[in-house]
């Protein structure tokens, strides 16, 4: 199993642009979640899913955008990138049970310039 | 308000030299704890997830236990590919799909 894929791995932006954070998972989860992990903050929740067609905000949500059409997939758009959005952004699933805990991808880091 | 607390940061050990790690937490009602080991350029990768106080889970050097208000990743005899960071993380009752995270301690160990 290839488990939590994000790509891409490094992009670089320029402020003002807008793109999307690809996220892919072959569990069959029905959650996903996203995180920014920055220096000193630890790792902070942007939104999540529970399931296709449902989303919700967390902790730090303005500026970014969500949607699941499928089980398998939940991008993260960036509507109009910003320097403070400078940061390392984890993808997660995890299905209803916690014995194995959440599934993280490998991160994309993102700077703004 | 929900929050959890690691100390400390950082930890320098020499191979061999047993520790703890902490994690303090408070939360209005705790569904799971979890603790990951997060590598430099990587993703977090799970190690352990703890539901109540007085449970205990192991794997190789490490063991972590859970009372009420925290929880211990102890490190038994550890050795240089043990060097980490550790990060602890609760989830809620209150909240589906929801994780709040410590800040994490990077562990660094020595031959």
């Amino acid at each position: 199993n290839a488990g939590v894929t994000q790509t891409p791995k490094f992009q670089v932006l320029k402020t003002g642009q807008s793109m999307t954070l690809q996220c892919a998972q072959d569990m069959n989860h029905e959650y996903m979640s996203w995180y920014r992990q920055d220096p000193g903050m630890g790792l902070r929740l942007i939104h999540y899913s529970v399931g296709a067609g449902i989303t919700d905000q967390g902790e730090v949500p303005n500026g970014y955008n969500v949607s699941r059409s499928t089980t398998e997939d939940f991008p993260l758009r960036l509507l109009s990138a910003a320097p403070s959005q400078t940061s390392v952004y984890f993808c997660a699933s995890h299905p209803s049970g916690l014995n194995y805990g959440y599934t993280f991808g490998s991160g994309t880091r993102l700077t703004v310039v | 308000e929900d929050q959890v607390t690691q100390s400390p940061e950082a930890l320098r050990l020499q191979e061999g030299e047993s520790s703890s790690l902490n994690c303090s937490y408070t939360v209005s009602g705790l569904r799971g704890l979890f603790w990951y080991r997060q590598d430099p350029g990587k993703g977090p990768e799970f190690l352990f997830t703890l539901y109540s106080a007085g449970e205990e889970k192991e794997k190789e050097r490490l063991k972590a236990t859970l009372t009420k208000k925290e929880s211990f990743l102890h490190i038994t005899a550890p050795k240089p590919e043990d060097s980490a960071t550790y990060l602890c993380a609760v989830h809620p009752v209150s909240n589906t799909g929801k994780l709040i995270f410590g800040q994490g301690t990077t562990l660094q160990v020595k031959p």
